[in-house]
């Protein structure tokens, strides 16, 4: 059973400071996503990470991605307060492509 | 524009009684989703289907049914054998072709009186 494992689960941060999300996954996988969730909304796509060695980033966020060690990364440059929201990772397995898998989130609070 | 519409927003259910999530996408995806969050937690698979006609179980498919009759709608039933349905439900649709992105639909809020 595939199992994703985010943390910190809960992230206070202060303004213009930087700071790294953990995803790690149990089993192979190249297709990892990241998204963000505010409270009682939808969630919002921040990235799709395609293969090892993939980073991307946008604006204060950046994600990595390496397969091999099943480690996922999503880093936050000088944080804001707008940064405040919850931080999803999910998995796409390679043995049952279709069926993602949800990190149980990382609540990041952005303080001054 | 395109996008996933679910409906209704927020829905209340008495004990006992089936209630119908509907989910519609004109994105042209093949793969659709349904997950269930409950407060404060991460997403949970409930079915989701890769193809028209076809669907899969996912982690907690017990208590609710789905049909993919027609690409764009993929509609989840939650019936009376779910004893603990209260909960915010996502549906989400897949790009499968290259730059593989997952869109989900606003989500709609199920509540048991």
């Amino acid at each position: 059973e595939l199992k994703v494992e985010q943390n910190p689960l809960f992230l206070s941060m202060q303004e213009g400071k930087n700071y790294t999300i953990y995803c790690n996954y149990s089993t192979t996988s190249d297709r990892l996503y990241w998204y963000r969730q505010d409270p009682g909304k939808s969630l919002e796509s921040l990235f799709v990470l395609l293969s090892n060695g993939a980073v991307k980033q946008e604006g204060r966020l950046m994600a990595s991605l390496d397969t091999k060690a099943r480690l996922s990364t999503l880093h936050i440059t000088a944080a804001v307060h707008d940064l405040s929201a919850t931080y999803f990772c999910a998995v796409d397995p390679t043995d049952s492509w279709g069926k993602l898998q949800f990190g149980a989130g990382t609540q990041v609070v952005v303080t001054p | 524009d395109g996008g996933i519409t679910q409906s209704p927003k927020y829905l209340f259910r008495k004990e006992g009684q089936n209630v119908t999530l509907s989910c519609e996408q004109n994105l042209n995806h093949d793969a659709m989703y349904w997950y269930r969050q409950d407060p404060g937690q991460g997403l949970r698979l409930i079915y989701y289907s890769q193809i028209v006609n076809d669907f899969q179980k996912g982690d907690i498919a017990e208590g609710y049914s789905v049909s993919r009759e027609k690409k764009e709608s993929f509609p989840l039933t939650v019936t009376s054998a779910q004893k603990n349905p209260t909960a915010f439900y996502l549906c989400a649709s897949l790009n499968t072709g290259t730059g593989n992105t997952i869109y989900f639909g606003e989500g709609s809020w199920l509540t048991v009186v």
